[in-house]
């Protein structure tokens, strides 16, 4: 079954830009959307943005001027970057694929294990 | 941004109680929500979308109900792997949004 891992550096340091890999393995990035969603530490779950395999991309407005999601379908990865990272940026990020239908409920399925990115110098 | 707000916040129980979670959209959603369950330093795991629709290898004690505005996820009968944090998630406008979750407690 389709499985993703996300991958990048653990630590970044305030107004850097934080960069992420999602590797998708078991299955084709073709055909899904593909999305990025965090968690801070003891807090709630935050959509950050979608892709289309095709390079489609949706972002959340809170995040939308700092955020750049980008697929490399030679690769099956997609990739995140936020830029101009703070410490409220500190969180873990998880990968999922997102199952979008037209006039349908959409939802995500599966998880990355997430990965804890902090940001702090 | 549509809000969803869960409760309660936390629940106890025992193994073997019947639970429900309410989930409430701050606009008419129609049936497009999902429930996810995530246990301590875990990823979300899927149970529910479209309101009702058991995600396949789900256990069928784990139920959804509801549209519009109010949803409910029920646990028919507790067991031990089911403490753990639950939140709905609604699709029917971008963002996307979820509850601030219900950490479900062994009493």
């Amino acid at each position: 079954q389709v499985q993703l891992q996300e991958s990048g550096p653990g630590l970044v340091k305030p107004s850097e830009t934080l960069s992420l890999t999602c590797t998708v393995s078991g299955g084709s990035i073709s055909g899904y959307y593909w999305s990025w969603i965090r968690q801070p530490p003891g807090k709630g779950l935050e959509w950050i943005g979608y892709i289309y395999y095709t390079g489609s991309t949706k972002y959340n407005p809170s995040l939308e001027s700092r955020v750049t999601i980008s697929v490399d379908r030679s690769k099956n990865q997609f990739s995140l970057k936020l830029s101009s990272v703070t410490a409220a940026d500190t969180a873990v990020y998880y990968c999922a694929r997102l199952i979008a239908r037209t006039g349908s409920c959409d939802w995500f399925d599966p998880w990355g294990q997430g990965t804890l990115v902090t940001v702090s110098s | 941004d549509i809000q969803m707000t869960q409760s309660p916040s936390s629940l106890s129980a025992s193994v073997g109680d019947r639970v429900s979670i309410t989930c409430r959209a701050s606009q008419s959603i129609s049936s497009y929500l999902s429930w996810y369950q995530q246990k301590p330093g875990k990823a979300p795991k899927l149970l529910i979308y479209a309101a009702s629709t058991l995600q396949s290898g789900v256990p069928s004690r784990f139920s959804g109900s509801g549209s519009g505005t109010l949803f409910t996820l029920t646990i028919s009968s507790l067991q031990p792997e089911d403490f753990a944090t639950y939140y709905c998630q609604q699709s029917a406008n971008t963002p996307y949004t979820f509850g601030q979750g219900t950490r479900l407690e062994i009493k």
